[in-house]
C-alpha cells in the first residue's frame, strides 16, 4: 500500500491564482481529511469527509472547496488564492474503526504552498 | 467545541533523560492518538489507545488512556537526539463524526 499520497510537493502561486492539491489513499477508508499547518498553530481542519459524496467544513474552511467523488481521491482547491493560504497543507484518512485499524488516521508527506 | 490542551508547549532536554507531555479535554474521548512529526515530514502515528485505563508501549514510548477518559499521557524514556520533533496529541468523542480533535503539539529538542 502506497498510503496517503499527496501532489505536488512544492507550489508557488501568484495571488488570485487558482489550483488543485490532490491527495489519494489506497486504505479503503472512509473518512478523509484536509489540515493546513501554521508555524505554533498546530493542525487545522479545513474540510472532511465521511465517505464518497458527503463532506463538511472544518474549523478554516474559507478560501477552499472539497468534493469526494470516489472512496480514494479528496481534491482540495483553492478558488482565487491570497497570500494568507501560504501554509503547509496535509491530507488524512482513517477507517471507521470496523476494519481492524479502529481509528488510526494516518497523514500524507505534506504540501508547501507559497502564495506570492 | 470540544478542545484539547496539551502541555507542555516545549521541551529542552539532555540526551538520556525521560520526558512526560499530556493532553487534557473538558470532554469524553473514545480513542486517543500520539502523532511525532519531524521537520519538513507529516505526522506519523506513534501509538493509539482504545480504552480507558489502557496502558500501551511502543518501544521506549508509553501513552495511557486516562480513567475519566479525558486524559492521556505519552513518556518517552531515555531520551535520544533523533526523539527530536513535535508530538500531538489527538482524541475522537463519541459518534465517530470523523473529526479528530487536536492538539497543539509539544515540540522536544534534544540535547546530546
Amino acid at each position: 500500500n502506497a498510503g496517503v499520497t499527496q501532489t505536488p510537493k512544492f507550489q508557488v502561486l501568484k495571488t488570485g491564482q487558482s489550483m488543485t492539491l490532490q491527495c489519494a489513499q489506497d486504505m479503503n477508508h472512509e473518512y478523509m481529511s484536509w489540515y493546513r499547518q501554521d508555524p505554533g498553530m498546530g493542525l487545522r481542519l479545513i474540510h472532511y469527509s465521511v465517505g464518497a459524496g458527503i463532506t463538511d467544513q472544518g474549523e478554516v474552511p474559507n478560501g477552499y472547496n472539497v468534493s469526494r467523488s470516489t472512496t480514494e481521491d479528496f481534491p482540495l482547491r483553492l478558488l482565487s488564492a491570497a497570500p494568507s493560504q501560504t501554509s503547509v497543507y496535509f491530507c488524512a484518512s482513517r477507517g471507521s474503526g470496523g476494519q481492524g485499524g479502529y481509528n488510526e488516521q494516518f497523514f500524507g508527506p505534506g504540501t508547501r504552498l507559497t502564495v506570492l | 467545541g470540544q478542545q484539547l490542551n496539551q502541555s507542555p508547549q516545549s521541551m529542552f532536554i539532555q540526551e538520556g533523560e525521560d520526558v512526560s507531555m499530556n493532553c487534557t479535554s473538558s470532554s469524553i474521548f473514545n480513542t486517543w492518538l500520539w502523532y511525532k512529526q519531524d521537520p519538513g515530514e507529516g505526522p506519523v502515528l506513534l501509538i493509539a489507545l482504545y480504552k480507558a485505563g489502557e496502558l500501551t508501549s511502543n518501544g521506549r514510548l508509553t501513552a495511557q488512556f486516562g480513567i475519566t477518559r479525558k486524559d492521556s499521557f505519552l513518556n518517552i524514556s531515555a531520551s535520544i537526539p533523533s526523539d527530536v520533533g513535535i508530538y500531538f496529541c489527538a482524541g475522537l468523542g463519541s459518534g465517530n463524526t470523523g473529526k479528530l480533535i487536536f492538539g497543539q503539539g509539544t515540540t522536544l529538542q534534544v540535547k546530546p
